[in-house]
């Protein structure tokens, strides 16, 4: 039973534009959420992250928006530079009390076109 | 450069083959993580140690599989009587873990060690 669910496996954009980027989750345990960039060959590298007590958070061109009764999360890029072409995994946590392991996503491969 | 470091970066084997992984943590970091990443997938949790107690476990481990960390440094995966099913990349990342003062401390991947069992 997948308890993070990223439903778009690829997402293409113009530069420029906005870059939204969908995630669900099923457990209502989890109480940190992060994204995380990946390019082939390398490892995962952290991007942004948010609290469950918080709707959004903004970092530079990246933000995220948390909507808990919806038990959905999404990461906005604007604008979008062909840069940001990668995989993008939402993951999740419980931070509380526990090993705050992460629960993954499958990714969404972001293409941003010149 | 000090960030998660993994050693080696690439590994073929044939199966039925016992493979050795390292890691090397952010210096400061206390908690440290492995996962595995199939492809197609997101990486899956395998294991986490805070300094050198190993604490959880997930069922993906097999007892093919140990993990150590002595002296709460590096640690090693090893991976005993490989098989065909466990060619992936191995993830390691390290994190602060909670604080008094932080609620939640992100965690640092290193570049992987990617498994190829033939």
């Amino acid at each position: 039973d997948q308890q993070v669910k990223q439903n778009s496996p690829s997402l293409s954009v113009q530069e420029g534009r906005i870059s939204i980027l969908n995630c669900d989750y099923t457990n209502s345990m989890f109480d940190y959420f992060l994204w995380y960039k990946k390019y082939p060959a390398e490892g995962p590298t952290f991007l942004i992250s948010i609290s469950s007590i918080k709707d959004k958070n903004e970092d530079g061109r990246f933000t995220v928006f948390l909507n808990k009764s919806a038990k959905h999360l999404s990461l906005h890029i604007v604008p979008s530079q062909p840069g940001d072409s990668a995989v993008y995994f939402c993951a999740a946590s419980v931070a509380q009390g526990g090993s705050e392991k992460l629960v993954f996503g499958k990714g969404t491969k972001l293409t941003v076109n010149p | 450069d000090t960030g998660v470091s993994q050693d080696p970066r690439h590994k073929i084997t044939k199966r039925g083959q016992n493979v050795t992984f390292r890691c090397d943590p952010i210096s400061e970091h206390n908690r440290l993580y492995w996962y595995r990443q199939t492809l197609g997938q997101g990486p899956e949790f395998l294991t986490y140690f805070q300094n050198e107690a190993q604490l959880e476990k997930s069922r993906l481990l097999s007892d093919r599989f140990s993990a150590e960390r002595p002296k709460g440094s590096f640690s090693t995966l090893e991976i005993q009587r490989t098989e065909q099913g466990d060619s992936a990349m191995y993830l390691c990342a390290s994190s602060l873990g909670v604080t008094a003062a932080v609620s939640y401390n992100e965690q640092f991947f290193g570049p992987g060690t990617r498994l190829t069992v033939l």
